[in-house]
């Protein structure tokens, strides 16, 4: 079975500098795609950076990039130049493309809050 | 694009009631649409999977009798909770995806549900 693990629970970065939130997965599917998502306190869901298995450049978004390490199974994100607007709770999910029983279904990580300070 | 309403954002009720919380695709044909369970300070829960005009796919230990879910167009899901209870006051989120594997799940705002 797949699984996410996130292994920061919270985060502190200083306003202006960069974070790197950590993720690694399991799966023995060789197909798969990673997603970042972002929820501030509001409670929405923001899609924010996805990496497909088979990509072979690391992902970017804007001031978000996705490390993607294959082999060693990571994919972390990448904040640039943070935000006092960056602080929310980040999730790292997987899904598996091969698997069309269950379509995209995400199975997401436990979360990591991050605090950018001013 | 890929904006993804639910209504009511927020609900109070008395115990044994059935709060019915509604999800809309926008601006796309949702084949696919998730139901989500979240407690304070946790990671989400799928509750259920739906696929438009069949039915509901539950993840194991989600009562569907209890969480009803009908995916009656492509643009529209709900979520019923019969009967509700005080232990299901929760975050209930909803998210939509064109259906391919490798497309993105866009989520909506989502529905505090607290039941007296």
């Amino acid at each position: 079975a797949q699984k996410i693990t996130q292994t920061q629970p919270g985060m502190f970065v200083q306003e202006k500098e960069a974070v790197t939130l950590d993720c690694t997965y399991d799966t023995s599917d060789p197909s798969y795609g990673l997603f970042w998502y972002k929820q501030p306190s509001s409670g929405e869901m923001i899609f924010l950076i996805y990496q497909g298995s088979y990509d072979q450049q690391n992902a970017t978004e804007g001031r978000y990039s996705l490390n993607f390490q294959k082999a060693r199974k990571s994919a972390n994100l990448v904040i640039s130049a943070s935000q006092l607007g960056d602080s929310a709770m980040y999730f790292c999910a997987m899904s598996l493309l091969s698997d069309m029983e269950y379509g995209n279904k995400l199975v997401f990580g436990a979360g990591t809050i991050l605090r950018v300070k001013s | 694009g890929a904006v993804v309403s639910q209504h009511p954002s927020w609900v109070i009720c008395k115990s044994g009631t059935s709060v019915k919380i509604e999800c809309r695709s926008l601006d796309f044909q949702a084949t696919t649409m998730f139901w989500y369970r979240q407690f304070p300070k946790q990671s989400l829960m799928l509750m259920a999977t739906s696929n438009e005009g069949s039915k509901a796919t539950y993840e194991q230990g989600v009562e569907k009798d209890k969480f009803l879910i009908n995916h009656a167009s492509l643009t529209l899901s709900t979520l019923t909770v019969t009967s509700a209870h005080p232990e299901d006051s929760s975050f209930y989120i909803c998210s939509a995806s064109g259906g391919f594997v490798e497309e993105t799940q866009y989520f909506g705002p989502g529905t505090r549900l607290l039941v007296l």
